[in-house]
């Protein structure tokens, strides 16, 4: 059982650089969410979506896009990075109960 | 306000101690309620749904007042194994989930 798979599992970007963070689930699972979780301040929402063709923000949505175009997957693409982009990112997929996550990635911007 | 908020922690406590953790919520909305464990630099995981009339699993026992917007979590006869940050989780019918900041937990040998 796959799951929530995110890649990649580390990247460091140069501030200015754009990139895209992948997020894939196999559990056909119509909503779907990016977070980031910063020391001290827990998981915030960045983006979220309830089915394939629409997405919303979430909490701290500016630098970020997103799109659905299938049920499976949910790339969160930086613009432009920058150092306040550093986190660790989290994606999640769930049904009617329960989130379940990705392995996370971890990037930082220099 | 916080939407979720949990005891601030840390909590250091023995093998073989009862830890409790507690949290509220502000959302009167709020219909799902969920324990996640959190290890260092790893996802979040489901410990346990918490059900209205409260639930058990092994030696983890969760409760809702929803009345009183409270969720609580107990851990008895604690294990090296159980230290973790402990995350309340709530989530409004068909929407977001909103997670509290966490509470961590070690277990001393």
């Amino acid at each position: 059982n796959a799951g929530v798979t995110q890649t990649p599992k580390f990247q460091v970007l140069k501030t200015g650089q754009s990139m895209t963070l992948q997020c894939a689930q196999d559990m056909n699972h119509e909503y779907m969410s990016w977070y980031r979780q910063d020391p001290g301040m827990g998981l915030r929402l960045i983006h979220y979506s309830v089915g394939a063709g629409i997405t919303d923000q979430g909490e701290v949505p500016n630098g970020y896009n997103v799109s659905r175009s299938t049920t499976e997957d949910f790339p969160l693409r930086l613009l432009s990075a920058a150092p306040s982009q550093t986190s660790v990112y989290f994606c999640a997929s769930s049904y009617k109960a329960e989130a379940f996550f990705g392995q996370g990635t971890r990037l930082t911007v220099v | 306000r916080k939407e979720v908020e949990q005891d601030p922690g840390p909590f250091n406590v023995p093998e073989g101690a009862t830890v409790a953790f507690n949290c509220t919520y502000s959302n009167s909305a709020s219909q799902s309620f969920f324990w996640y464990r959190q290890d260092c630099r790893k996802e979040p995981k489901l410990l346990m749904s918490v059900y209205s009339s409260g639930n058990e699993d092994g030696r983890f026992t969760a409760q809702l007042n929803r009345a009183s917007q409270y969720i609580s979590l107990l851990i008895r006869d604690s294990k090296l194994s159980d230290s973790a940050t402990y995350l309340c989780v709530v989530r409004s019918y068909g929407q977001n989930f909103v997670f509290g900041p966490g509470t961590r937990l070690s277990v001393l040998p």
